[in-house]
């Protein structure tokens, strides 16, 4: 069955830089857009970022253009975000996703991103 | 990249039918086929219970429907239950590989 498995996440202090692996498995993982959603605690989900199966093109939300990286190896079966200069309204679970006909059709179980000094 | 605009809550009995609205734009909701909805229980993960707007994966209950008109999607949930008791987020392509989420609706079952 489909398992996507995030890790990474931590306390980071404010500026500082953090990577987000997620390993997925049971499924052919190339041919596949990924994302990342992110959640602020109490708060509602947020879109990310996307790139696409063959790791071609990527885009990004505003609020982290220019600061998160979004990137894969498809040998490996393994999506990445890398994110520098993190603030503290990056605090959040942060969800890889796979995409299927424009849809988030599985979902890892989160990684805890925490911001602060 | 502005948030669709859903109700903060909505409640019903068990057994009634409840609507959610999910309020976009001319960019998003108004312009793909590619809008969805998401169920999400405390602690876990979202799970995807309507894509392209009206299709309903395997697995999830024919209770579950949704529709859209205009920029304005919806989901409805018929014949309530307490396992419906959850946040609901609505999520729509807004071209180029992005997506925008809507602001989360709190179901209640009364």
């Amino acid at each position: 069955q489909v398992q996507l498995v995030e890790s990474g996440g931590g306390v980071v202090q404010p500026g500082r830089s953090l990577r987000l692996s997620c390993a997925a498995s049971g499924f052919t993982f190339s041919s596949h857009g990924m994302h990342w959603v992110r959640q602020a605690p109490g708060k509602g989900l947020e879109w990310v970022a996307i790139i696409w199966y063959d790791g071609s093109k990527t885009n990004y939300a505003d609020s982290v253009k220019g600061r998160f990286t979004i990137s894969r190896d498809n040998l490996k079966n393994t999506l990445y975000l890398q994110m520098n200069n993190l603030r503290a309204e990056d605090t959040g679970v942060f969800y890889c996703a796979r995409e299927s006909l424009g849809t988030f059709d599985s979902w890892g179980q989160g990684t805890l991103v925490t911001v602060s000094s | 990249q502005s948030a669709l605009t859903q109700p903060a809550s909505v409640s019903g009995s068990p057994g009634q039918s409840i609507t959610i609205s999910c309020t976009g734009t001319s960019s998003d909701v108004g312009s793909y086929k590619l809008v969805s909805w998401y169920q999400q229980h405390p602690g876990k993960a979202p799970q995807v219970m309507i894509y392209e707007v009206s299709k309903r994966p395997s697995g999830v209950s024919n209770r579950f429907s949704g529709s859209k008109s205009g920029n304005t999607a919806s989901l409805t949930i018929s014949g309530l239950q307490a396992e419906d008791e959850a946040d609901y987020y609505c999520c729509s392509h807004a071209g180029s590989g992005i997506y925008v989420f809507g602001t989360g609706t709190k179901v209640t079952v009364l």
